[in-house]
């Protein structure tokens, strides 16, 4: 089984909607990010959590929500779905900087999501 | 402005060829620099860490190498197999407690039989 799982994989949805991607980890990490990818930029950091109770925004939070709802679930939402939205999301998990090799991330598979 | 610019954008070789991939960067203070493959459709997976004061690091046949003072690494790829196509992203994070790291736009190799 994938450490690192990602639902949907695929979502296709329309203007105006809101729609929430998960991710679950069996990794046992404290650490956990949502990044998207577009065609010919570097993955982008929406938001990441250290712990259950750390929340935190990164490079491109607005229009985004998330929520931690124990250690291995990190969900992100879109609250009203816009096209520019349209992109590849994926989730990441890492362990603190007080063990295992510092800063390793481990993604899931991804969930391609496209706006209409 | 992207702080990670990678180079070339997209390299073809032959199977059993060598090759380097490049990654310049700006960020800073610097804590450590990744290189990641991206095979197509799937997340990314850690090739190499390297801190600062590590200049070479290899995984098989991936060797990176690291200039603090020029701000540059490479990776290069030794006699390379099909399934080394793939995308390879080089990210770098700056020092400090929020996890401040940048992306690379990655380089896309395509190993041809």
């Amino acid at each position: 089984d994938a450490d690192v799982t990602q639902t949907p994989r695929n979502r296709i949805t329309k203007t105006g909607k809101r729609i929430m991607l998960e991710c679950s980890q069996t990794k046992g990490h404290d650490r956990m990010y949502w990044y998207r990818q577009d065609p010919g930029l570097g993955l982008r950091l929406i938001y990441y959590s250290f712990d259950v109770k750390d929340i935190n925004k990164g490079e491109i939070s607005d229009g985004y929500s998330v929520s931690r709802q124990a250690q291995a679930k990190f969900s992100l939402s879109l609250e009203s779905a816009i096209p520019n939205q349209t992109a590849l999301y994926f989730c990441a998990t890492s362990v603190g900087l007080a063990g295992g090799p510092v800063g390793t991330q481990y993604f899931g598979p991804g969930t391609r999501l496209l706006v209409l | 402005k992207n702080q990670v610019e990678q180079s070339p954008q997209s390299l073809i070789i032959l199977e059993g060829k060598n090759c380097t991939l490049q990654c310049n960067y700006t960020v800073s203070p610097f804590s450590n620099l990744r290189w990641y493959k991206q095979d197509t459709g799937r997340g990314p997976v850690s090739l190499t860490i390297m801190t600062f004061s590590e200049n070479t690091k290899s995984n098989g046949r991936y060797t990176a190498t690291l200039d603090a003072d020029t701000k540059q690494s490479s990776l290069h790829i030794t006699a390379s197999q099909l399934s080394d196509s793939a995308s390879y992203i080089c990210v770098v994070s700056a020092y400090g407690y929020n996890n401040d790291m940048r992306f690379g736009a990655g380089t896309r190799l395509t190993v041809k039989p």
